[in-house]
């Protein structure tokens, strides 16, 4: 069964505090993708990445940035939370062809108090 | 931004009825995808029609997809309660995905 597993369900972090989401996936996908969703807003794509150590921005990079070290794991960086990076964090894998579907972690659900 | 908007943003049936939303996007694209969330949960991909198709069936489920007008339709026929979920339809150009800001379905018992 494939999977795409994200470190944690529920999150608290305090204000300031520097987060680090992991998210892992065992298909041998080349492509991976944080989104952060927002009730009325959707999907807002953060960061991509292609291969080991390459990255894309999204539409919503401010205040992210991303690790991708090893194929199989995807880490998304907060480097001083904020309160308006509460949400719900969404990690995706895909196969490195265009036109195929991508796969989804649970999610983790952030607050930042 | 690229996203995508479907439309209506929450729909409310009984079940048995259909349900059609509608999606419509902004750039040119390799396929579009519909995706669907359960309450709290990662997305499942339900279904992909390519650029070059019109329609495309899945079981209870119908796509539609009009290039011209850069918009997609998904009908799930005869629904049940267990297709209450939010439905997201995502756009596939090159090695990104888009997604859009999603249909609240729910099914009334």
């Amino acid at each position: 069964d494939v999977k795409v597993t994200q470190s944690s369900r529920y999150l608290v972090k305090r204000t300031g505090e520097k987060v680090f989401l992991e998210c892992v996936q065992d298909m041998d996908h080349e492509n991976m993708f944080w989104y952060r969703q927002d009730p009325g807003l959707g999907l807002r794509l953060i960061y991509f990445s292609y291969d080991v150590k390459m990255k894309e921005k999204g539409d919503i990079p401010e205040g992210y940035s991303v690790s991708r070290e090893k194929k199989e794991r995807f880490s998304l960086i907060l480097e001083s939370a904020s309160t308006n990076q509460t949400s719900m964090y969404l990690c995706a894998s895909t196969k490195g062809v265009p036109g195929t579907e991508a796969f989804f972690g649970q999610g983790t659900r952030l607050t930042v108090v | 931004s690229q996203q995508g908007e479907e439309d209506p943003q929450a729909l409310s049936i009984q079940e048995g009825e259909n349900a059609t939303m509608n999606c419509s996007y902004k750039t040119s694209i390799n396929n579009l995808q519909w995706y669907r969330q359960n309450s709290g949960r990662g997305l499942v991909h339900l279904i992909l029609i390519r650029s070059n198709e019109r329609e495309k069936h899945s079981g209870r489920l119908r796509v539609t997809l009009d290039t011209s007008k850069k918009s997609s339709s998904l009908l799930i026929t005869a629904s049940r309660a267990a297709d209450t979920a939010s439905y997201f339809c995502a756009t596939n150009t090159g090695n990104q995905f888009y997604f859009g800001t999603g249909t609240s379905l729910t099914v009334i018992p």
